[in-house]
C-alpha cells in the first residue's frame, strides 16, 4: 500500500550508458515531479506533469525525458550517462499543480551513481 | 532573482526549543512549506503557511510574515529523532516550489 513507489532504490552503472527510473503513485494525485538531490541537498525540480501533460521542465540536459503513460506513472529516461549526473532522484505527486496548500508526496529516492 | 536562504547547520539539546529561520524571494508567492528530510529518506511534509502568523501542530509550529519574506519552524520538547534535515519551500507564481538547501539539527543527549 505504498504512496509513491520507485524503483529501482540505487542503480550503479558506467558512463555513457542508457537507464530508467520508474515511478508509480497509488493516491489518485493529478500531478507527479521528478526532482535531483545532489551532494550538497539540494532539491532541484525537474519536470512536473499534470493528467499526462508536461507543465514544467527545468533547464535540464535533453539526455533526461520523462514520460507518463497514464496519470499514475512518471518515468525518468537518461541517455549517455555521465559523472554529474550522480545524485538522488525523487518522484513526487501532489493532487493538483495549481493549488498551492497540497502537499507533496514523495517516493523513497533513486540512488543513481555513475562511475 | 529566486532564493532560500536558511542555516546551514544547528545543533540543540534534548528536551530544548529550536528555530530554525528561512527568508525567501520568489517571483510572486503563495505560501511556504516545511518538509523534514531523515539522511537517507524522503522529504515528508509538516507545514503550510499562506497567511500571516503562527501555525501549531502539537510540538512543531510553523510562523510566516510575508512583508519581511520569512519564516520560522520551531521545535519544542526536543527528541532525539528531530535529527534531520528541515527544508523551506516557497512557492512561486509558476506552478513549482523553490526548495532551499535544508538545515541539519543535529541534536546532542
Amino acid at each position: 500500500d505504498t504512496a509513491v513507489s520507485q524503483t529501482p532504490k540505487y542503480l550503479v552503472t558506467q558512463m555513457g550508458n542508457d537507464k530508467s527510473i520508474k515511478c508509480e503513485q497509488n493516491l489518485g494525485h493529478d500531478t507527479m515531479y521528478w526532482y535531483k538531490q545532489d551532494s550538497k541537498k539540494f532539491l532541484k525540480i525537474m519536470f512536473s506533469y499534470n493528467n499526462k501533460e508536461l507543465i514544467i521542465n527545468e533547464t535540464v540536459p535533453n539526455r533526461f525525458s520523462p514520460k507518463s503513460p497514464d496519470k499514475a506513472h512518471l518515468n525518468l529516461h537518461i541517455n549517455s550517462l555521465e559523472l554529474g549526473d550522480s545524485a538522488v532522484y525523487f518522484c513526487a505527486s501532489s493532487p493538483e499543480a495549481r493549488e498551492w496548500t497540497y502537499e507533496q508526496y514523495f517516493g523513497p529516492g533513486t540512488r543513481l551513481t555513475v562511475t | 532573482g529566486q532564493n532560500i536562504d536558511q542555516p546551514t547547520e544547528m545543533t540543540a539539546t534534548e528536551g530544548a526549543i529550536v528555530q530554525i529561520n528561512c527568508t525567501y524571494q520568489t517571483s510572486g508567492f503563495n505560501g511556504l512549506f516545511w518538509y523534514q528530510q531523515h539522511a537517507g529518506e524522503a522529504p515528508t511534509f509538516l507545514s503550510y503557511n499562506v497567511l500571516d502568523g503562527l501555525e501549531e501542530k502539537g510540538r512543531f509550529s510553523s510562523f510566516l510574515s510575508r512583508s519581511k519574506g520569512y519564516s520560522y519552524l520551531l521545535l519544542k520538547e526536543l527528541q532525539m529523532k528531530d535529527s534531520a534535515s528541515y527544508l523551506c519551500a516557497a512557492t512561486d507564481s509558476n506552478y513549482q516550489l523553490i526548495w532551499g538547501a535544508g538545515t541539519k539539527l543535529i541534536i546532542k543527549p
